[in-house]
């Protein structure tokens, strides 16, 4: 049973614009949720978290809203640059530490 | 700063053969290290939690008596992938916590 879902295996926007990606989880013992990059061949990269406590953390073009009673959150980068593209795996976790990763999205930028 | 590392990043062995794998936090000490496996086109799967001084604790479905983990310091972990099989080929990322998790660069493991 997968307790992070990430529906979208794709997603293609124009640079720029404004790059939507969404995650939703079924265990309501998260209590916080991250956003990872990761290139071909490489480990994922951090990039911003939030705990339950929040509904919104905001990084520079990055925000991660959270809708815990939809058990949802997003991933907004805008604008959108090409060096952007890339797979992104959102990852949820609990008191231990352990975190649960859904199955990714890949974004590309177009030019 | 949060620099975690993996060595080696590619590997190829022969089946039969034991390899393995370091996993060291290069600027900060992580008494709880993870090791994942990822298999292409799908997510990270955490095969076991690594803990400084104490055994590992292993995820379901996960052999422990074939991919052993040893933590002997809090800056050092290591994953052997014994008697390797054609099956076990794949990325293995390890990560450390430090406030958030941190992750190695990853290693291509192929068993031929």
């Amino acid at each position: 049973d997968q307790q992070v879902k990430q529906n979208s295996p794709s997603l293609s926007v124009q640079e720029g614009r404004i790059s939507i990606l969404n995650c939703d989880y079924t265990n309501s013992m998260f209590d916080y949720f991250l956003w990872y990059k990761k290139y071909p061949a490489e480990g994922p990269t951090f990039l911003i978290s939030i705990s339950s406590i929040k509904d919104k953390n905001e990084d520079g073009r990055f925000t991660v809203f959270l809708n815990k009673s939809a058990k949802h959150l997003s991933l907004h980068i805008v604008p959108s640059q090409p060096g952007d593209s890339a797979v992104y795996f959102c990852a949820s976790g609990g008191s231990n530490y352990k975190l649960t990763f859904g199955k990714g999205t890949l974004l590309t930028v177009n030019p | 700063g949060a620099v975690v590392s993996q060595h080696p990043s590619w590997v190829i062995c022969k089946s039969g053969t034991s390899v393995k794998i370091e996993c060291r936090s290069l600027d900060f000490q992580a008494t709880t290290m993870f090791w994942y496996r990822q298999f292409p086109k799908q997510s990270l799967m955490l095969m076991a939690t690594s803990n400084e001084g104490s055994k590992a604790t292993y995820e379901q479905g996960v052999e422990k008596d074939k991919f052993l983990i040893n933590h002997a310091s809090l800056t050092l972990s290591t994953l052997t992938v014994t008697s390797a099989h054609p099956e076990d080929s794949s990325f293995y990322i390890c990560s450390a916590s430090y406030y958030e998790q941190y992750f190695g660069p990853g290693t291509r493991l192929t068993v031929t």
